[in-house]
């Protein structure tokens, strides 16, 4: 499986203010997916991140709030601008699986942000 | 449209005996995988077990089987021997051609 880290693990942010969530994978990836989990919900795609082009948002979601990049096979950036109480959720990163693998998903240790 | 249904909000299971948690899902696409997740407490989403549309046997990883059940298309998850770290948050979870799709997911508790 790969391994993958989130940074920061956690944060308590002001209203206002913007935070950026990095991701890092120990192998490349095609893919990467954010994902966002509100409290005692379940989880919802943000959106889909592949290097060298501009990520994908499913519907709900805009580049102006939470814009990503994808620098290079290995590493994405999720910001969340702007933040509000209602941002207050756990983000996760995501990827595929490596080689003949690919058709499995795993996830990061998730960032939990509140904001205040 | 694409759907994932776990009708059980909260299970709970003596220490080392065996629990099914459900899941039913919803597709038009005859290709498809199906996930089990795992999220304890502190937030983290543990992969478990994956079964493909096409596989013909169910899946198994340990402690872990899928009980695939095509035709009903239902995909339980069997934990068996519970211990009292498999306390947590369960999430079925399907993809197509698309994204990864969660059910709204079941607390397991096990009781020493």
């Amino acid at each position: 499986s790969a391994v993958i880290s989130q940074k920061p693990s956690r944060d308590i942010c002001q209203r206002g203010t913007s935070l950026t969530i990095q991701c890092q994978v120990d192998s490349q990836v095609t893919m990467m997916f954010w994902y966002r989990q509100q409290p005692g919900q379940s989880l919802t795609l943000i959106a889909t991140a592949n290097q060298g082009s501009e990520a994908t948002y499913e519907s709900g979601f805009v580049i102006d709030k939470f814009p990503i990049s994808r620098p290079n096979l290995t590493f994405s950036t999720l910001t969340v601008s702007n933040m509000s109480p209602e941002d207050s959720s756990i983000y996760l990163c995501s990827v595929e699986g490596p080689g003949d693998r690919a058709f499995e998903q795993y996830f990061g240790p998730g960032t939990r942000l509140t904001v205040t | 449209a694409q759907k994932i249904t776990q009708t059980q909000p909260g299970m709970f299971v003596q220490e080392k005996e065996a629990v099914t948690l459900d899941c039913t899902y919803d597709t038009s696409d005859p290709s498809y995988g199906l996930f089990w997740y795992k999220q304890p407490s502190s937030g983290e989403m543990i992969f478990l077990i994956y079964q493909g549309s096409y596989d013909q046997q169910n899946a198994t990883e340990g402690r872990y089987s899928l009980n695939f059940q095509k035709a009903r298309k239902s995909a339980n998850l069997v934990i068996s021997a519970s211990q009292l770290g498999d306390s947590a948050m369960y999430f079925c979870a399907m993809r197509t051609r698309g994204n990864l799709i969660f059910g709204k997911g079941t607390k397991l508790s096990v009781k020493p």
